[in-house]
């Protein structure tokens, strides 16, 4: 069967500073790959998505930038934090090509202060 | 462009009340629309789903209809449940890369 995986799944970090967040998918090859944010009180934002190693489509200008360096490896970054990055970001996949049903993970929740 | 508008929370029941969350949609064609639920500490999943017009999703008791007429597809259950304390996201797909658009949720809060 398949699972998603993120980490961490919680980070408290200073403004300026970088981020790194993970997301691996396993029992599945090739999938679809989805990062979103939540932030408070608003709902799910899709931030970036890809569709193979190294295709990353960008959803919305933002601090924020997207990696896939393997088939099931999709990479959240930030050089340097600000505030407004504060949110629960959520990876999904789907298969590819995709159908209309997302898989989530569990969520990191990032703190900027 | 493709939008969904959610009934604002929170929502407080007692159990065994009935539960209405409504939403709304806006998109060209014909979505699928979903109902996802995100249980605390948790992340989404997947409620229901309904890819065409006069369809109704239906698990666990909740259940939806595509209503084209009115572009709605309001979720519903006829006794809740403690265990069914949830932010619940209605969502959209249209398009071939089936990306989502969500509603900003509902919060659900039900007492013993």
């Amino acid at each position: 069967s398949q699972t998603i995986h993120q980490w961490p799944a919680t980070l408290v970090q200073p403004v300026g500073s970088p981020l790194s967040l993970e997301c691996t998918v396993e029992g599945t090859s090739n999938p679809n790959l989805y990062w979103y944010r939540q932030a408070a009180g608003r709902g799910l934002q899709l931030l970036f998505y890809s569709v193979g190693i190294g295709q990353i489509s960008s959803e919305v200008p933002q601090n924020l930038s997207a990696s896939r360096p393997q088939d099931r490896q999709f990479i959240l970054s930030s050089k340097k934090l600000l505030l407004s990055d504060s949110g629960f970001y959520l990876c999904a996949w789907s298969v590819s090509p995709p159908t209309d049903t997302q898989y989530f993970g569990p969520g990191t929740r990032l703190t900027v202060l | 462009g493709n939008s969904v508008t959610q009934m604002e929370g929170p929502v407080t029941l007692s159990e065994e009340a009935f539960l209405t969350i409504n939403c709304t949609y806006t998109a060209t064609g014909y979505p699928s629309l979903f109902w996802y639920v995100q249980y605390p500490g948790e992340g989404l999943q997947l409620l229901l789903k309904a890819t065409k017009a006069d369809d109704k999703g239906s698990n666990k008791g909740f259940e939806a209809t595509y209503r084209k007429e009115t572009t709605s597809f309001h979720l519903e259950k006829g006794s809740v449940q403690v265990s069914d304390s949830a932010v619940y996201f209605c969502a959209l797909s249209n398009g071939g890369d089936y990306k989502l658009s969500f509603g900003a949720g509902t919060t659900v809060t039900v007492r013993a």
